[in-house]
């Protein structure tokens, strides 16, 4: 079974406008993390915003925002006002596993794309 | 500070043949990874390191690639003989601490062909 599982291969969004990026995650784990990675085409793969499984708040970051829905296994991304630099590649991933041999699994990915 | 370094940047091999990859971490970064990433997929795991010692090697094809992080910092990562499906960017990430919160910092990525 997937462990991150992001539906969407590819996605537009026009220039300032907001886009979710989708993403649902299976563990049986109590105690995980959901991050998002942006990869751009250079290729580096960039840290967005982390959101631990016991925080009782959404996290933010700057026009970043993790919807975090728990019972339904969604970690959705949120990107505010949209930028042409906001154009790339972009990574669900999900930490699970016990203290030093925890390990961090990737989605397949959603490419972003903002148009004018 | 300086980020995660990765060199070559690109390598074009045949089949059969041997290559090696070098990363640096970010200095006083305690765990190092490397992940393999095929075009069009997302990174997958191959390899992770606690100081010198390995923690994870599950999805290591340990017939031809082989990994090692020496005095706790510098690691390379070898594959020999190289395969066609083994074509992709093998990127290098490290995380300061022990335990798992923390976010992975990324290298670039070493960018293999194999023909």
């Amino acid at each position: 079974a997937q462990k991150i599982t992001q539906t969407q291969p590819g996605m537009f969004v026009q220039e300032k406008e907001a886009v979710t990026l989708d993403c649902t995650y299976d563990t049986s784990d109590p105690s995980y993390g959901l991050f998002w990675y942006k990869q751009p085409s250079s290729g580096e793969m960039i840290f967005l915003i982390y959101q631990g499984s016991y925080d009782q708040q959404n996290a933010t970051e700057g026009r970043y925002s993790l919807n975090f829905q728990k019972a339904r296994k969604s970690a959705n991304l949120v990107i505010s006002a949209s930028q042409l630099g906001d154009s790339a590649m972009y990574f669900c991933a999900m930490r699970e596993g016990p203290g030093t041999a925890s390990k961090l699994t990737f989605g397949t990915g959603t490419r972003l794309q903002v148009t004018l | 500070e300086a980020g995660v370094a990765q060199s070559p940047r690109y390598k074009i091999i045949e089949k059969r043949q041997s290559v090696a990859f070098w990363c640096n971490p970010i200095s006083g970064h305690a765990t190092l990874y490397w992940y393999q990433q095929i075009l069009g997929q997302g990174p997958k795991l191959l390899i992770q390191f606690q100081n010198n010692g390995v923690v994870d090697d599950s999805q290591l094809p340990k017939d031809r690639f082989s990994a090692e992080r020496l005095k706790g910092v510098d690691s390379t990562l070898k594959i020999q003989p190289a395969k066609l499906e083994d074509s992709a960017v093998y990127l290098c990430a490290s995380r300061r601490g022990l335990v798992g919160a923390g976010e992975l910092f990324f290298g670039e990525g070493s960018r293999l062909t194999v023909l």
